[in-house]
């Protein structure tokens, strides 16, 4: 399959941990997406990558959010002292190029307790 | 303020019956708008987007700038169109989502 592949599908953590979430994207697509999705919501955007760089993270809610791209490949969203409201499913897309379709991992589910 | 409204959290209609999930937005600008759906335990996925005027599993949308809609519409519903449906608007090449309608198509 060559979609786009989130790891883990599922994590439980306790509050004030550290958790880092993975996404693969379809091979050769430049564009990376992160967005988040609370209950009953629709997602909201993090922070986009072109290539390895951060072009825009104005959607990251705090500094405890960080995310990275090195390879301009695989992506990382690392969240520090995690807290309950940052429960939620984290959405990872790919496109291959700025504003060409973007493809859906089937995200991963996040729950602090 | 960019904004995406869809006013129905949840719409159930008898199979065979018409279709329209309703889309309001907040644009300055030439909007682009998307449908996307998101089928029990599968992952989001494109259905529509306005620039492309295509009609995807019979579903249908355009973008009305003088009421600031893009309502989806389906003239026939089938029981596997029952889904979650997302109206999107592409800002600064991020998606601004709507809150998503739940439809149910009853048989």
């Amino acid at each position: 399959g060559a979609g786009v592949s989130q790891t883990p599908s599922n994590k439980v953590t306790e509050k004030g941990k550290y958790v880092e979430l993975r996404c693969d994207p379809i091979s050769g697509h430049t564009a990376l997406y992160w967005y988040r999705q609370s209950l009953g919501q629709g997602p909201e955007f993090l922070i986009y990558f072109q290539g390895t760089g951060a072009a825009d993270d104005s959607g990251l809610p705090n500094d405890r959010f960080f995310a990275v791209r090195p390879e301009g490949s695989v992506s990382t969203l690392k969240i520090q002292r995690t807290e309950r409201g940052d429960s939620a499913v984290y959405l990872c897309a790919s496109s291959m190029t700025l504003n060409t379709e973007a493809f859906f991992g089937q995200g991963t589910r996040l729950t602090v307790v | 303020a960019q904004r995406v409204t869809q006013p129905e959290k949840l719409l159930s209609v008898f199979k065979g019956a018409p279709v329209e999930l309703k889309c309001n937005y907040s644009y300055s600008g030439s909007p682009e708008l998307f449908w996307y759906v998101q089928y029990s335990r599968q992952r989001l996925q494109l259905l529509l987007r306005h620039i492309s005027r295509e009609s995807i599993k019979g579903f249908t949308a355009d973008l009305n700038k003088g009421e600031t809609s893009f309502h989806l519409k389906k003239p026939f519903a089938q029981e596997e169109d029952s889904a979650m449906y997302y109206c999107a608007l592409l800002s600064n090449y991020q998606l601004i989502w709507g809150a998503g309608t739940k439809l149910i198509i009853k048989p």
